[in-house]
């Protein structure tokens, strides 16, 4: 199994550039997430999906969309860059989300600067 | 909101024992603690459901007191390997949010020789 694959692992964006942050996982699990990492901060919440077809907001949603189509993939956009969007995005997933096979497996990171 | 994790950084000499901490303000459905070194991703240590459990992870253990809303993480006879950034996370009882898990700000252990 590969996991939860994430794509591209580093990017340069201009400001009010588009692009969509790649996130697949083989587990067949139910439960995806976005993160974004900056320093001092801790893991902030952007998106969230419980299953194909349903997604929410999490904490930070402002300027990105998602969508769940299959259970495999989400998707993160960024619909026009800005240069606070500069950060690490994490795409993670769990196989329930409650009882104790919640935990959560990360992808490796996309790396995303602004400029 | 936010879980506070305390110390926010630790050093230690390898064999030391450390113990990091993970309190909320809202009433908790469980919490995760999370590894994660420099450069990499998180990686999922355990996962302690509300019940007041404690439980283990080869020398790594963590308990959860739902009552004060706080879980600690102990490290017994610390290793090298040991080092990174520990972070926990927070799923709160009911409500809205109870499908988001709230990391804290982390805590940075270093493991010396």
């Amino acid at each position: 199994n590969a996991g939860v694959t994430q794509t591209p692992k580093f990017q340069v964006l201009k400001t009010g550039q588009s692009m969509t942050l790649q996130c697949a996982q083989d587990m067949n699990h139910e439960y995806m997430s976005w993160y974004r990492q900056d320093p001092g901060m801790g893991l902030r919440l952007i998106h969230y999906s419980v299953g194909a077809g349903i997604t929410d907001q999490g904490e930070v949603p402002n300027g990105y969309n998602v969508s769940r189509s299959t259970t495999e993939d989400f998707p993160l956009r960024l619909l026009s860059a800005a240069p606070s969007q500069t950060s690490v995005y994490f795409c993670a997933s769990s196989y329930s989300t409650s009882g104790p096979n919640g935990g959560y497996t990360f992808g490796s990171g996309t790396r995303l600067t602004v400029v | 909101q936010q879980p506070v994790q305390s110390p926010q950084a630790v050093i230690l000499r390898e064999g030391e024992d450390a113990v990091i901490n993970c309190s909320s303000s809202k009433a908790l459905y469980s919490v995760h603690w999370y590894r994660q070194k420099h450069g990499e991703a998180p990686v999922f240590l355990m996962i302690l459901l509300k019940g007041g459990e404690q439980k283990g992870h080869e020398k790594i253990s963590a308990s959860f007191n739902e009552k004060k809303q706080q879980s600690s993480l102990y490290l017994t006879a610390s290793q090298l390997s040991y080092s990174g950034t520990y972070f926990c996370g927070t799923k709160p009882a009911a409500g809205a949010g109870s499908y988001q898990l709230t990391f804290g700000k982390g805590t940075k252990l270093s493991v010396i020789p």
